[in-house]
């Protein structure tokens, strides 16, 4: 258990569906990160938040949306899914910019 | 655009035999370097995080070194073991808090 929780772990939904995975940071990590991974792709950075504010903007559709919490906790929000939304969406967190991250154990999505 | 590149894709190395591989980013803006083991059906683990230009960082038989100013990052393993096999990541920050992660190299070790 690396100490940061993601639910759920898997997800099927279908196309036009909204989703919202959730992510527990581990304790005492102010920084959240979301990544993406595609079949084939390495992991895309989304979106990153730091003691609750938006910190960094990645490659994030505008159908996805993010917030951290105050007790930190981050939701990722995936709104009209398609297909090609299917991935594994993994949440990082760190002690702040620079450090290393420990990533969860992933949420896998598949939209049918 | 902001291109990280990891080289080879792909490695079979025969058990006990040492190996090493490249992360290729760019020179300009850096803030720090990342590598992360990654296990299939696992979540990325951090092994190094480096910084300064010149950094050399060990930990047991993996040790990885950094030049910022040509923009390159080896990792070294020495006496590789089955528990090795994995995907290793390195992932680049920029000083505007961008982050990009190259698409790793994939180690096998063979018994």
């Amino acid at each position: 258990d690396s100490g940061v929780t993601q639910t759920p772990k898997h997800l099927i939904t279908a196309t036009g569906q909204r989703v919202t995975l959730r992510c527990s940071p581990r304790s005492g990590d102010l920084s959240v990160y979301w990544y993406q991974q595609s079949l084939d792709q390495g992991l895309q950075f989304l979106i990153q938040y730091y003691n609750g504010e938006e910190r960094a903007k990645g490659n994030i559709l505008e159908r996805f949306s993010a917030q951290q919490f105050p007790d930190l906790h981050s939701e990722l929000n995936l709104s009209s899914l398609e297909l090609g939304d299917s991935a594994l969406y993994f949440c990082a967190s760190s002690t702040s910019v620079g450090y290393g991250y420990t990533f969860g154990s992933g949420t896998r999505l598949t939209v049918v | 655009i902001l291109n990280v590149e990891q080289s080879p894709q792909s490695l079979h190395v025969q058990e006990g035999d040492s190996t090493n591989f490249t992360c290729s980013f760019p020179s300009s803006n850096f803030y720090a370097l990342h590598w992360y083991r990654w296990e299939t059906a696992k979540s990325p683990e951090a092994l190094f995080v480096m910084t300064l230009n010149g950094d050399e960082k060990k930990k047991g038989r993996i040790s990885a070194t950094l030049n910022t100013k040509e923009g390159y990052s080896y990792l070294y393993i020495k006496g590789s073991q089955p528990e090795d096999s994995a995907t290793y990541l390195c992932a680049f920050m920029n000083r505007d808090d961008k982050i990009i992660f190259g698409k790793g190299t994939r180690l096998h070790i063979l018994p």
